[in-house]
């Protein structure tokens, strides 16, 4: 069956630290893979996609990374600040109609 | 201006009701979703509405009606409130559905937050 998978469990990580989130998925061939970010009470917003043919992208602090053979995209946050306490999702477009699947996501607490 | 915007907020209601979420969006994109969120923060794709025509239409109670009078507005109707429906309800947009992955990137609203007594 399809699954997209990422570490319930919170990270917890201190100020400064480079945080590390993963995203597994089986039984997809995205095209491309999406990266948001939600905070409590508010919808997700977008932060990075990156397609099949790229192995990594980066954007101010935030790198993201895709590897289509272990079916994996790594989210890092790096010189973490406490403003970047929140739960990441990652997604992945499902077919030709646009459909993006969501990971559960997880939660980051910085802790200065 | 809200890009997209999505009322309520809140919404408590009985069992047995029927109640409506209005979205609109002012973004000028073609597709709309809607996106349930429940407890365990599972975000689940409901219904994609591309210029007014429904594209895509998840296994969902037929008590869950989507309207799109355009494309700027995607309304969901829910029949017979069940203890189940309670959730949060993302209403979301993106200007295309296909193709392009640049395409697909979503704006999401705050969010609905049903509760069903």
């Amino acid at each position: 069956s399809q699954k997209i998978e990422q570490n319930s469990e919170a990270l917890n990580i201190q100020e400064g630290k480079t945080a590390t989130l993963t995203c597994n998925y089986t039984n997809y061939s995205p095209a491309y893979l999406q990266w948001y970010r939600q905070d409590p009470g508010r919808g997700p917003v977008f932060l990075l996609l990156i397609r099949e043919n790229e192995k990594e992208k980066r954007k101010e602090r935030l790198k993201v990374t895709f590897d289509t053979t272990l079916k994996q995209s790594l989210f890092h946050i790096t010189a973490s600040q406490p403003a970047d306490s929140a739960t990441y999702l990652c997604a992945l477009c499902s077919g030709n109609t646009g459909k993006l699947i969501f990971g559960q996501g997880t939660t980051l607490q910085v802790k200065p | 201006d809200t890009a997209v915007s999505q009322t309520p907020k809140y919404l408590v209601t009985q069992m047995g009701n029927d109640k409506s979420i209005k979205c609109e969006q002012n973004l000028g994109h073609d597709t709309m979703y809607w996106y349930k969120q429940d407890s365990k923060k599972f975000l689940k794709i409901m219904f994609s509405y591309n210029n007014k025509e429904l594209i895509i239409n998840e296994t969902v109670p037929n008590r869950f009606s989507p309207k799109s009078p355009d494309k700027a507005h995607l309304n969901l109707h829910i029949n017979s409130l069940e203890l189940g429906d309670s959730a949060v309800y993302f209403c979301a947009s993106s200007p295309g559905s296909r193709g392009d992955s640049g395409a697909n990137v979503l704006t999401f609203g705050a969010g609905s937050r049903l509760t069903v007594l």
